[in-house]
């Protein structure tokens, strides 16, 4: 069974700097998604971010960019010029290759501080 | 845009009631999803459903039963609710096919059970 390890409960940061959030996960599998997740304050959970395992470059979104490195099982989220409006939970989430079976980690609260 | 809706934001139920939790979405996806979201457990999953009247279990279906009558309803019951099924409840829906579709959430419904 696969599983996700989100190892920072609560980070901070304050506004226009960066910051990493970390996450570790545990498969047997060869080809397999990875996503990052946001979730504001009493609003929706929307999808930050995906990587495809079988593709070596990182994938990017604007300020979001991630540090994929297969090997180890780690998959980092960089956020760069921290803004206000990024202060949410972030959740780390897996798939396999041929299904829907998503997984998650337990979460990371950010705050940004202006 | 895609859309989930839940059918409660917030909802205070007596132990032993029986509870209804509904999701609708309305970009016709065959996967529809229940997760239940406690803090420092994550999302975990409850049930899902991958086609009209077909349902599998998920990590934590104790508890817990759902319905799907009509492929943009997947309704979440608790047959007798207890003070350790309040939780947030999340639903979400998403493309069959491989793990490379992200899902899409509903805003969630925070129950508590008294």
């Amino acid at each position: 069974a696969q599983t996700v390890t989100q190892s920072q409960p609560e980070m901070s940061v304050q506004e226009a700097e960066t910051v990493t959030l970390s996450c570790t996960y545990d498969t047997s599998e060869n080809n397999y998604y990875l996503f990052w997740y946001k979730q504001p304050p009493s609003r929706q959970m929307i999808l930050v971010i995906r990587q495809e395992a079988y593709k070596q470059q990182n994938a990017t979104e604007n300020r979001f960019s991630v540090n994929f490195q297969k090997a180890a099982k780690s998959f980092s989220l960089k956020i760069s010029d921290s803004q206000l409006g990024d202060t949410a939970m972030y959740f780390c989430a897996f798939t396999p290759y041929n299904n829907n079976d998503m997984r998650f980690g337990a979460g990371t609260r950010l705050t940004v501080k202006p | 845009d895609v859309k989930v809706t839940q059918s409660s934001r917030y909802l205070v139920k007596r132990t032993g009631e029986k509870v209804f939790l509904e999701c609708v979405q309305d970009m016709d996806h065959e996967n529809m999803f229940w997760y239940r979201q406690d803090p420092g457990l994550g999302l975990r999953l409850i049930y899902f459903s991958y086609d009209v009247k077909m349902k599998e279990k998920g990590d934590i279906p104790e508890g817990y039963s759902v319905s799907r009558e009509k492929k943009e309803r997947f309704s979440l019951i608790l047959e007798s609710a207890s003070t350790n099924q309040t939780s947030m409840y999340l639903c979400a829906s998403s493309p069959s096919g491989t793990g490379y579709y992200e899902q899409y959430f509903g805003p969630g419904t925070r129950l508590t059970v008294t």
